[in-house]
């Protein structure tokens, strides 16, 4: 199943408003998981069930989209968001990974 | 705490050999499947291995199989990685992951929730 993130850039100011996208190559239910990676570090569980959060994830983050469109919104961005995004898909193996949206302050 | 700690990498060769290790600590270790994820520099992540609790089920992603081996020992709560004919590709930066399991009404889900710091394999010649 391949895993198509969009866009693959984006640029935003603190407090906006954001919403990313992953298109699943076909039908994976709610079998979404978002992962926030900052640079030099490892990724994090955001969300899980495509819009379940993970414990202690700010409430700005917020997910949803179930068959092959899903989005990742948050609500207001803050300083510590800015970082690369990728969604994986755990509905059947392998469990791929999106090539990744970055997200850049404007 | 859960805490994944990575060591093992290096700068090695074409056609070299290295072993990854990760060691876990803060959760009951063997009843938890684990996965090597790999970050190739500047790019996405991609799943390498993985390998239930109890070892009987392992997967390799199809450019790894028959190089890279992955195992466990659950009394020393550690993961492996013996990567063997390494290639210039293979040059990336590897996590070891927790792969824990959630369950609601539509089936069980098994994301990646801890991940360790990753150690980086440089191979080069």
């Amino acid at each position: 199943i391949q895993l198509t993130q969009s866009p693959s850039s984006l640029s935003a100011s603190v407090g906006d408003r954001v919403t990313m996208t992953c298109r699943a190559s076909q039908g994976i239910s709610s079998y979404l998981a978002w992962y926030q990676q900052k640079p030099g570090k490892a990724p994090k569980l955001l969300i899980y069930a495509a819009s379940t959060l993970q414990s202690g994830v700010p409430s700005r983050f917020s997910g949803s989209g179930s068959g092959t469109d899903f989005t990742l919104t948050i609500s207001s961005l803050q300083p510590e968001d800015f970082a690369t995004y990728y969604c994986q898909q755990l509905s059947s193996y392998p469990y791929t990974f999106g090539q990744g949206t970055k997200l850049e302050i404007k | 705490e859960v805490q994944l700690v990575e060591s093992g990498g290096g700068l090695v060769k074409p056609g070299g050999s290295l072993r990854l290790s990760c060691a876990a600590s803060g959760f009951t270790f063997s009843s938890y499947s684990m996965k090597w994820v790999r970050q190739a520099p500047g790019k996405g992540l991609e799943g390498v291995s993985s390998i239930s609790g109890s070892s009987s089920y392992i997967y390799y992603a199809d450019s790894v199989k028959g190089r890279f081996t992955i195992s466990r020992d659950n009394a020393k709560n550690s993961l492996y990685l013996q990567m063997n004919s390494l290639r210039a590709e293979d040059t990336a930066v590897y996590y070891c992951a927790r792969v824990t399991y959630y369950y609601d009404s539509s089936g069980y889900y098994y994301p990646l929730d801890y991940w360790g710091q990753g150690t980086l394999v440089t191979v080069s010649s």
